[in-house]
């Protein structure tokens, strides 16, 4: 069965600090994972994927199939990252994500 | 202006009553998808589809109903079965073409409360 941990419901740090949100998984097979982010009022969209090795809106992410994390991270955050972060992996026939059960983050003026 | 809509943004259910509520996407997409939103849970899966009159049960699919008779549309049925039906729904579609351009696309979410 695949899983998703992410261990802080919330995270405040204070603007220019670096931020780094944590995530876990376990899945049997090679994994596709994901960050996506929910702000105040708006949709779920998708921040990042670790396929692309991209690097959004500052954001990074590193999959690590050794300590099998996937951890987010911004060197300096801003107040408009304040949001809801979730991690997610797809597998299953279906490419079904599962969820992990979100990071609340807040950035601090 | 492709996208995925959800109605109605708001939804109060009597004690024991069925409702339905609609999913429909422009996207061309095969894959739809039906998660429950909670405080403190994340997104749990309710049910998906991968093509047209075909459906699965996800995590908790357990007092709902779906049906996929076009490809554009996935509603959700909340039966009277289901014990803590207030919530945050969200529906979603996707591409199951595994590639750099995959990714979910979101509805902006239904809320139900049972009165």
């Amino acid at each position: 069965a695949q899983r998703v941990t992410q261990p802080e419901k919330l995270l405040s740090v204070f603007k220019g600090a670096p931020v780094e949100l944590k995530c876990n998984y376990s899945y049997s097979g090679s994994p596709e994972l994901f960050w996506y982010v929910q702000y105040s009022r708006q949709r779920l969209q998708l921040l990042l994927r670790h396929i692309s090795r991209e690097s959004i809106k500052g954001f990074t992410a590193d999959l690590n199939k050794g300590e099998t994390s996937f951890h987010l991270k911004k060197p300096f955050a801003q107040e408009e990252d304040s949001a809801m972060y979730y991690c997610a992996l797809v597998g299953g026939s279906a490419r079904q994500l599962t969820f992990g059960s979100g990071t609340q983050l807040t950035v601090l003026p | 202006d492709g996208g995925i809509t959800q109605s109605p943004k708001y939804l109060f259910r009597k004690e024991g009553q069925n409702v339905t509520l609609s999913c429909e996407q422009n996207l061309n997409h095969d894959a739809m998808y039906w998660y429950r939103q909670d405080p403190g849970q994340g997104l749990r899966l309710i049910y998906y589809s991968q093509i047209v009159n075909d459906f699965q049960k996800g995590d908790i699919a357990e007092g709902y109903s779906v049906s996929r008779e076009k490809k554009e549309s996935f509603p959700l049925t909340v039966t009277s079965a289901q014990k803590n039906p207030t919530a945050f729904y969200l529906c979603a579609s996707s591409t199951i073409v595994k590639g750099s351009n995959y990714g979910y696309t979101f509805g902006s979410g239904t809320r139900l409360t049972v009165v």
